[in-house]
């Protein structure tokens, strides 16, 4: 049963200090997103990925927030430093998508990191 | 910008009847529309998509529609179970943004027994 996989599913930091969260895509799936969701925003895109090179980061706060895939397994974003504002459950998402497509299939998301900072 | 609007934002309905639940959209330049499932402290699990040029999707006890030219799609669950508690999410895929999904904030659904 292939499923996205994310670590840690719970993370209490204090303010000022650095976080990453990690994701391991579907195997074989070529495009991963990195979604935030808080009861006042909702769900929203910070960043996504195909075949492993950054497509779009325009939601993220590009001072604090950094993400990279160093491999076709992991997907990694990192908060330095880390604020309250930044508490929020973070979910990555993974899909196929054909070459020569243009728009989207089924994206299927992981369990999602709680964060709380303090 | 492209903005998903999902009322009511809570239902409340006894086990057994049908219900609908609305998503309205303001760009109808949309790939497609998706709904999906939320259940507490979980991910979000795709239910149904539809194509920009579909009307609409059958999952079992689920089928949804899109009417693109208004900007609405609807998710009518039959026989509704206990089970099916859960947050209703739906999501468009905007032309100017491929693979890029804009959410609504659900509508948290609770059916009783």
């Amino acid at each position: 049963d292939a499923r996205v996989t994310q670590t840690p599913r719970h993370k209490v930091t204090e303010m000022g200090q650095e976080v990453t969260m990690r994701c391991q895509p579907i195997l074989g799936h070529n495009t991963v997103f990195w979604y935030r969701q808080t009861m006042m925003q909702g769900l929203e895109l910070l960043a996504y990925f195909r075949n492993r090179a950054p497509l779009d980061d325009s939601g993220m706060p590009k001072d604090r927030f950094s993400a990279e895939m160093p491999d076709a397994t992991l997907a990694t974003l990192k908060i330095q430093p880390s604020e309250p504002r930044d508490s929020a459950v973070y979910f990555c998402a993974s899909g196929l998508v054909a070459k020569s497509a243009t728009q989207g299939e089924t994206q299927y998301f992981g369990p999602g990191t709680r964060l709380l900072v303090l | 910008k492209q903005e998903v609007t999902q009322i009511p934002a809570a239902l409340s309905v006894p086990e057994g009847e049908n219900l609908v639940l609305n998503c309205s959209f303001t760009d109808s330049a949309i790939y497609n529309l998706q709904w999906f499932r939320q259940d507490p402290g979980k991910g979000l699990t795709s239910l149904l998509l539809i194509q920009s040029s579909q009307r609409e999707q059958t999952s079992g006890r689920l089928n949804a529609s899109l009417d693109k030219s208004s900007g609405r799609s609807t998710l009518y669950i039959a026989a509704s179970q206990p089970g099916d508690s859960a947050t209703y999410l739906c999501a468009v895929e905007a032309f100017q943004g491929a693979q890029k999904l804009v959410f609504g904030q659900g509508t948290r659904l609770t059916i009783n027994p």
